[in-house]
């Protein structure tokens, strides 16, 4: 079965850094685009970034450009969230999804909170 | 950036019923329209995309339809497992943009 399985949150001070990773299996991952969503408390869902097979192309959402960057490893199946001068409205639940604009699977999330 | 508008927010509805939520573009996204159905503390679930294909081991009361900037998912008769909420997303341009979710309730 495929499967997502993303780690990394946490409680982070406003500023701080967070890398958050998303191991794949299952499949062939480096044939795949790769995304992060994510789900603030009580809100919708939002894309966030995505990266091209290679790593070649990679696009954020604005709110996010600057402060966070999307690479991947293509030999751990792995995809990865560096996330810096994090603020309290990035709080929120980080889904890692296969796929570039076409999200499935999904991996079950990773709770991320920015508070001092 | 491209908004989407679903509608109703919210629906209250009973096992059997038949229900349809709609999605509107804020532009033409030919049919660049994807539904996902989210439980909570569950990973969301594809049900439909390029707006009439159902994703394969969805059951078949799931259903699209629509094109341009309007757009329709509809259950054809509710089961107790599709009390959840739902959420339309064009992939049509980046930023990829969401509805803001459809909270489907029991009546």
């Amino acid at each position: 079965e495929v499967q997502l399985v993303e780690s990394g949150g946490g409680l982070v001070q406003p500023g701080g850094s967070l890398r958050l990773s998303c191991a794949a299996s299952e499949f062939t991952f480096s044939n795949y685009w790769m995304s992060w969503v994510r789900q603030a408390p009580g809100k919708g869902l939002e894309w966030v970034a995505n990266i091209k097979q290679d790593g070649s192309e990679k696009y954020y959402v604005d709110s996010v450009k600057g402060r966070f960057s999307i690479s991947r490893d293509n030999a751990k199946k792995s995809v990865f969230l560096q996330m810096n001068s994090l603020r309290a409205e990035d709080t929120a639940v980080f889904y890692c999804a296969r796929g570039d604009g076409l999200f499935d699977p999904w991996g079950q999330g990773t709770l991320v909170t920015v508070s001092s | 950036d491209i908004q989407m508008t679903q509608s109703p927010s919210s629906l209250s509805a009973s096992v059997g019923d038949r229900v349809t939520i709609t999605c509107r573009a804020s532009q033409t996204i030919s049919n660049y329209l994807n539904w996902y159905q989210h439980k909570p503390g569950k990973a969301p679930k594809l049900l439909i995309y390029a707006a009439s294909s159902l994703q394969s081991g969805v059951p078949s009361r799931f259903s699209g339809s629509g094109s341009g900037t309007d757009f329709t998912l509809t259950i054809s008769s509710l089961q107790p497992e599709d009390f959840a909420t739902y959420y339309c997303q064009q992939s049509y341009s980046t930023p990829y943009t969401f509805g803001q979710g459809t909270k489907l309730e029991v009546k």
